[in-house]
Formats: structure tokens, C-alpha cells, sequence
């Protein structure tokens, strides 16, 4: 299995600010065939269902926000919330759908 | 409007059987792979199996196979999760997702399995 490491587990930041979570696998997410990279991220508000906003690294998905902008490529990525909103406050995942899909361990935004 | 709706849940024993459903409207819901995933209570996501469009395919976590069985109705546009033999470690909200380009692109309201005696 592809292990996902993420980080930090959690981060407290003021309304404006910009936040970067890391996320690394373990092996390499770039598909030789195509060029893209096999990575998404997700939103979890409090009491809600996860949300996707990213996935082949940087493709954002439709109705997500622009500050919201993923990058990296091969085996790092980062979220960057650029002006984190108090809306933003949840738990982000990233994921490799490389293979077998799997997660992050998860990153918790609290808002100051 | 996408919409996909898990029912079945509840509390069960450890060794004992339940059935998920998950009703899917607002889409070709036979144009699309399915999945389930699980969340434990305050932790983390996790894939528990996935289906193919036509369902000829069905894929597993290791700690599930032989004890889950993942289904589709197309005619009945739903989703099903047979658990069988469930464990104390299989207590999660599960939640139905629709699956488009190996990512989870819409995600049911979860239903919660609660595996005590």
C-alpha cells in the first residue's frame, strides 16, 4: 500500500493568513503514461461529510474557491489556503488515486 | 443534483451481520464506479471497497476481504455493503461516494455501525 504522510496535524491561524499542509507518499504519484499526478484533497467541516477540492494534484473541482491551490508533483504536494476564511475551519485529508486509494492521517484547521 | 442516501446502520454484535444500502439519484448511476469508505469515531478516512459501472469488478482492503461484499443495483440505481462477521474495529461512520477519476467525488451523509455487545 502507498502511505500517505501529512502534516501538520493540526494548525491554528488567524482570519487572512495564508496555511500550507503538506502531504508525502511513499511512492511516487506521477503516471509516466499521462504526466499527472494522482493526488486529491479533501475538506471535512465539523458534523459534515467529507468535500473534494482537488485532485490530479491541481485540478480544482467545480465551485471550490481559487484560494484554494494545490501543487507538488512525484511524491510531495501542498495545499496552500491562501486568506483562510473562518468557513475554512475542518480537517483536510490528501489521498493518492495512483492505486488502492489511500489517506492522510488528517489536518486539522482551527481558526484564531 | 447529486444525491446518494445510506440507511442500515445501527448497533450489532461482534460476529454478526448487517447490510448497507446507499440510493443514488441525480446522475447515470450506471455510468459511474462506487465506493465506500469509513471513518472510526474522531479518526481518520479510509477506503473500504469499490465497485466497477457494471459491477463485474469488486475491490477490497485487506482487513475486510472475506467478510464484505460490495454490490449494485443498476436497474435500482443503489449501492450495497454485505458485512459479515464484524468486528469491534469495524464501529465507523460509513459513507457511500460516487468515484470519478479514483477520487471520491461526492460523498453520502454517512450512516453509523456500531459493532459491541
Amino acid at each position: 500500500d502507498i502511505v500517505m504522510t501529512q502534516s501538520p496535524s493540526s494548525l491554528a491561524v488567524s482570519a487572512g493568513e495564508t496555511v500550507t499542509i503538506n502531504c508525502k507518499s511513499s511512492q511516487s504519484l506521477l503516471s509516466s503514461g499521462n504526466q499527472k499526478n494522482y493526488l486529491a484533497w479533501y475538506q471535512q467541516k465539523p458534523g459534515q461529510s467529507p468535500k473534494l477540492l482537488i485532485y490530479l494534484a491541481s485540478t480544482r473541482e467545480s465551485g471550490v474557491p481559487d484560494r484554494f491551490i494545490g501543487s507538488g508533483s512525484g511524491t510531495d504536494f501542498t495545499l496552500t489556503i491562501s486568506s483562510v476564511q473562518a468557513e475554512d475551519l475542518a480537517d483536510y485529508y490528501c489521498q493518492q488515486h495512483y492505486s488502492y486509494p489511500t489517506f492522510g492521517s488528517g489536518t486539522k484547521l482551527e481558526i484564531k | 443534483e447529486v444525491q446518494l442516501v445510506e440507511s442500515g446502520g445501527g448497533l450489532v454484535q461482534p460476529g454478526r451481520s448487517l447490510k448497507l444500502s446507499c440510493a443514488a439519484s441525480g446522475f447515470t448511476f450506471s455510468n459511474y464506479y462506487m465506493a465506500w469508505v469509513r471513518q472510526a469515531p474522531t479518526k481518520g478516512l479510509e477506503w473500504v471497497a469499490s465497485i466497477t459501472n457494471s459491477g463485474g469488478s469488486t475491490y477490497y482492503r485487506d482487513s475486510v476481504k472475506g467478510r464484505f461484499t460490495i454490490s449494485r443495483d443498476n436497474a435500482k440505481s443503489t449501492l450495497y455493503l454485505q458485512m459479515d462477521s464484524l468486528r469491534s474495529e469495524d464501529t465507523a461512520t460509513y459513507y457511500c461516494t460516487r468515484v470519478h477519476w479514483g477520487v471520491f467525488d461526492y460523498w453520502g451523509q454517512g450512516v453509523m455501525v456500531t459493532v459491541s455487545s
